[in-house]
């Protein structure tokens, strides 16, 4: 069965650094592009990007670029969405998903990270 | 940026009733990459449509997608209690992909 289990909630300060995971398991994780999307509360859906494991060639939204970093290990299955300096404004449910170019659209989602910016 | 807008924001229906939903793009999009999902209080969201018409493992065939260019529909024959949620339309063709802001179908 194909699954991303993702983090568990984080409540951080202001200016402070974070780093969050999202762990697959099921498929061959090195072959599927993995993205980000955020969702503010009680707010719609944003793209945030996407990381290829195999070679983490990373593309970022114009409204993300700069403001978030993305990365992988591949020997665990994990990507991760990492900021260095939070904001309040970055308060929201992150999620990762798996993109299916078979289907061209995010066929696999995990479960969020509840992220609190917060001072 | 490829913008999507749906409509209507809230649509309030009743178990039984057939559900319309609309999805414009802002620039023409190739329905290969056109895709809704679903999202319920609390869930991550869950991919129904792909390709504007074909449904994902799983869904029941009362889901159904059509369209191209840049109108899109999302089709629900006959609501099920558990259809009530909200509904977005996804584009992949051009970088940034983005999201419509979502229809939320209540129970009336």
């Amino acid at each position: 069965e194909v699954q991303l289990v993702q983090s568990g909630a984080e409540v951080k300060k202001p200016g402070e650094s974070l780093k969050i995971s999202c762990k697959a398991s099921g498929y061959t994780f090195n072959t599927y592009w993995i993205g980000w999307v955020r969702q503010m509360p009680g707010k719609g859906l944003e793209w945030m990007g996407i990381v290829y494991p195999r070679d983490s060639d990373t593309r970022y939204s114009p409204s993300f670029q700069g403001q978030v970093t993305f990365s992988v290990v591949k020997s665990i299955n994990t990507a991760y969405l990492h900021w260095n300096n939070l904001k309040a404004s970055d308060t929201a449910m992150y999620y990762c998903a798996r993109y299916e170019q078979g289907l061209a659209s995010f066929d696999c989602w995990g479960q969020g990270t509840l992220v609190t910016v917060s001072s | 940026e490829i913008v999507l807008t749906q409509s209507p924001g809230t649509l309030s229906l009743s178990p039984g009733e057939r559900a319309t939903l609309s999805c414009r793009a802002s620039q023409s999009v190739d329905s290969s990459y056109l895709a809704w999902c679903q999202q319920k209080p609390g869930q991550a969201p869950r991919l129904l449509i792909y390709g504007a018409s074909s449904r994902a493992t799983g869904i029941p065939d009362r889901f159904s997608g059509s369209g191209s260019g840049t109108d899109f529909t999302l089709t629900i024959s006959r609501l099920e209690p558990e259809d009530f949620a909200v509904y977005y339309c996804q584009q992949y063709s051009r970088s940034p992909w983005t999201f419509g802001q979502g229809t939320k179908v209540e129970i009336k």
